[in-house]
């Protein structure tokens, strides 16, 4: 069965910490997504990255890392030097191709990160 | 360009009753879906819909239903309100072309008396 799991729930941080967000999935398939939103209070999911299985090649925009490595199942987000305007709830998600139709998300529970100044 | 739209945002109804909740989605997009989200149980799939078509479906009862406009706009529709159903209610279109980036409303939250 296809699974994300976020083990952390809450994270709070200072101002200009660096920050790693785990997630950890599960899924049968060789083809598949994954997926890394921002939820602010406004209640709109905030795309941020999307990766296939295919490609493990680890990806940096501005402030944001990210780290796949498939032999562990692992699809980790790293904040550099936090901001309080990162302070949102973040969520992994994982999505299996099925003939090439369908974009149902299977979502972790989510990570809420605080960010204090 | 504008982004995904949906109505009404806030709502309350009791026990018993049915509602409907709207959402347009992005000019050019043919993909709507919708999720379910709720302290409990998190972020939950319950359909999508493509050229007004049914093409994915998560595992929620049958008193959740939806449909597509030929316009793409889509409707979800929940019949007799339980307590359990009182969540944030999100909308997402996307391109539809496989696993696509997806685009989030800022949902319609429902809460049940």
């Amino acid at each position: 069965a296809q699974k994300v799991t976020q083990a952390q729930t809450e994270i709070s941080v200072v101002e200009k910490e660096d920050v790693t967000l785990d997630c950890v999935y599960e899924t049968r398939d060789t083809t598949y997504y994954l997926f890394w939103y921002k939820q602010p209070p406004s209640g709109e999911l905030v795309f941020l990255i999307r990766r296939n299985s295919f490609d493990e090649q680890n990806e940096i925009s501005g402030r944001y890392s990210w780290n796949f490595q498939k032999s562990t199942s692992s699809f980790n987000f790293t904040i550099t030097a936090s901001q309080v305007v990162d302070s949102a709830v973040y969520f992994c998600a994982l999505s299996e191709v099925k003939n090439q139709a369908g974009t149902a998300l299977i979502f972790g529970k989510g990570t809420t990160l605080s960010v204090s100044s | 360009k504008a982004g995904v739209t949906q109505t009404p945002r806030y709502l309350i109804k009791t026990r018993g009753q049915q509602v409907t909740l709207s959402c347009s989605p992005i000019s050019g997009h043919r993909s709507v879906s919708w999720y379910q989200q709720t302290p409990g149980q998190g972020l939950q799939f319950l359909f999508e819909y493509f050229s007004e078509t049914q093409r994915n479906k998560g595992n929620f009862p049958g008193r959740f239903s939806g449909r597509q406009f030929s316009n793409s706009r889509s409707e979800m529709n929940v019949s007799t309100l339980e307590l359990g159903d009182s969540a944030l209610y999100l909308c997402a279109s996307s391109l539809g072309r496989g696993s696509g980036e997806l685009f989030f409303g800022e949902g319609s939250r429902l809460t049940v008396l």
